[in-house]
């Protein structure tokens, strides 16, 4: 079975710049998950979606991210408009379970904001 | 609050069995997981505890006292590859998300 899928795994964007990040889950998880990783705040849960319904996003920095689950295996997580902080490890996880305490995570996405 | 904290650094040979700790305070509780990673990989899943005691998995062990707020991963028989990041997570029952520890590098030496 396909793990979960992320894409771009590298994107590198100027300043101001919209990104656009997607996440394939895995066939069947109804928990979706987006983190974000940097040397200095470790790994930061974003936002938590279960059945494609946003549950936590109190973890979005703020306005300039949002994300959505349109389907059960498909979102996005959407930086507009990018800044140089943003620059970090972003990855995508699913989950068989709600709340997802084992959790598959996708290879991940490095943003370079510059 | 809510936190977890673990160790910034562990060494040990290989060979050599390595404990690394965690505690949690959080405004709810519904298990301890533990994670890998190495450098410029994806978090792996490893174990879960819900209830308190140890949880075996071939090297790796997990164990939970609920009532200390405290849990540990224990890996015998080092290897070379063990070198990497490991996060313990707990499942906060408040808003049915986990929480990550900052990671405990493991350094394995020869």
């Amino acid at each position: 079975d396909a793990g979960v899928i992320q894409s771009p795994r590298h994107e590198v964007t100027e300043m101001g710049q919209e990104v656009t990040l997607r996440c394939k889950p895995i066939s069947g998880h109804n928990s979706l998950f987006w983190y974000r990783q940097t040397m200095m705040r470790g790994l930061e849960l974003l936002i938590y979606f279960n059945n494609n319904v946003p549950i936590d996003d109190s973890g979005m920095p703020e306005d300039r991210f949002s994300a959505k689950m349109p389907n059960a295996s498909f979102s996005t997580l959407k930086i507009q408009p990018s800044e140089p902080r943003d620059s970090a490890v972003y990855f995508c996880a699913s989950s068989p379970l709600a709340g997802g305490y084992e959790q598959y995570f996708g290879p991940g996405t490095r943003l370079t904001v510059t | 609050g809510q936190s977890l904290e673990q160790p910034s650094e562990v060494t040990a040979v290989e060979g050599a069995i390595v404990q690394i700790n965690c505690t949690y305070q959080t405004s709810g509780f519904y298990g301890l997981s533990w994670y890998q990673q190495h450098d410029g990989g994806a978090p792996t899943f490893l174990s879960y505890n819900a209830l308190d005691g140890l949880e075996e998995t071939g090297r790796f062990s997990s164990f939970l006292s609920r009532s200390d707020s405290y849990g540990y991963l224990l890996l015998q028989e080092l290897q070379m590859k063990d070198s990497a990041s490991y996060f313990c997570a707990v499942r906060d029952t408040g808003g049915f998300k986990t929480i990550f520890g900052a990671g405990t590098r493991l350094f394995v030496k020869a």
